[in-house]
């Protein structure tokens, strides 16, 4: 069965500082894994995603995210957070042919 | 390129009643994903359609059901409506089944039940 841990509910950083949005995942078989940002009483906008090569993927409004697959870990970072990256952020997984599975969704506060 | 599309935009109904809503895909994909959003916490899969047929469906009672038609646009139906029921509700669609494409979201249905 497929799973993803997002351990922290509430992320709280101060603008211009790194921010790291944590996920764990759990998948039989090679993991493609995503990232999505969403803005209140929207749909979810994708960010970026792992799905082979290199272990470090640069997505969308300056984010990146560090495939580990011995600590099967998919961790979102940005150098430098803004006001604006304020919003609620999910991590997903799936393996080939299977739907893709959610993570509970962590709340990051940028604080000015 | 139209992104996914969803209607209605907002929902009022009252207990007892049925509501459908409607999914349009993005051309060319034939997968679709429907999920409700509750007060905005997490995504709680519902059903997954792909090539017109039911790949999957999540934890939810019979009166949640849908469909997919020949063209990939897809419907959701909810019977017998409840108060929990009130939701945001997500469809997003993507490639075929097997392909390593991202999930591509429209911008939910707002379903009140008063």
């Amino acid at each position: 069965a497929q799973s993803v841990a997002q351990p922290e509910d509430q992320v709280n950083v101060a603008e211009g500082n790194p921010l790291t949005v944590k996920c764990t995942y759990s998948v039989s078989g090679n993991p493609y894994l995503f990232w999505y940002v969403q803005y209140p009483n929207r749909g979810l906008q994708f960010l970026l995603k792992y799905i082979t090569g290199d272990n470090l993927v640069k997505g969308s409004y300056g984010f990146e995210a560090e495939f580990n697959k011995s600590q099967t870990s998919f961790h979102l970072k940005k150098p430098s957070a803004l006001v604006s990256d304020s919003a609620l952020y999910f991590c997903a997984v799936r393996s080939y042919g299977q739907n893709f599975v959610f993570g509970p969704g962590t709340r990051l506060s940028v604080l000015p | 390129e139209a992104g996914v599309t969803q209607s209605p935009t907002h929902l009022i109904k009252t207990r007892g009643q049925q509501a459908t809503l409607r999914c349009s895909p993005i051309s060319g994909h034939t997968s679709v994903y429907w999920y409700q959003q509750a007060l905005g916490l997490g995504l709680q899969f519902l059903l997954w359609y792909d090539e017109g047929e039911e790949r999957n469906r999540g934890n939810f009672p019979p009166r949640f059901s849908g469909r997919q038609f020949p063209n990939y646009s897809s419907e959701l139906n909810v019977n017998a409506l409840e108060l929990e029921d009130s939701a945001l509700y997500l469809c997003a669609s993507s490639l075929e089944a097997g392909a390593t494409g991202e999930l591509f979201f429209g911008e939910g249905s707002r379903l009140t039940v008063l």
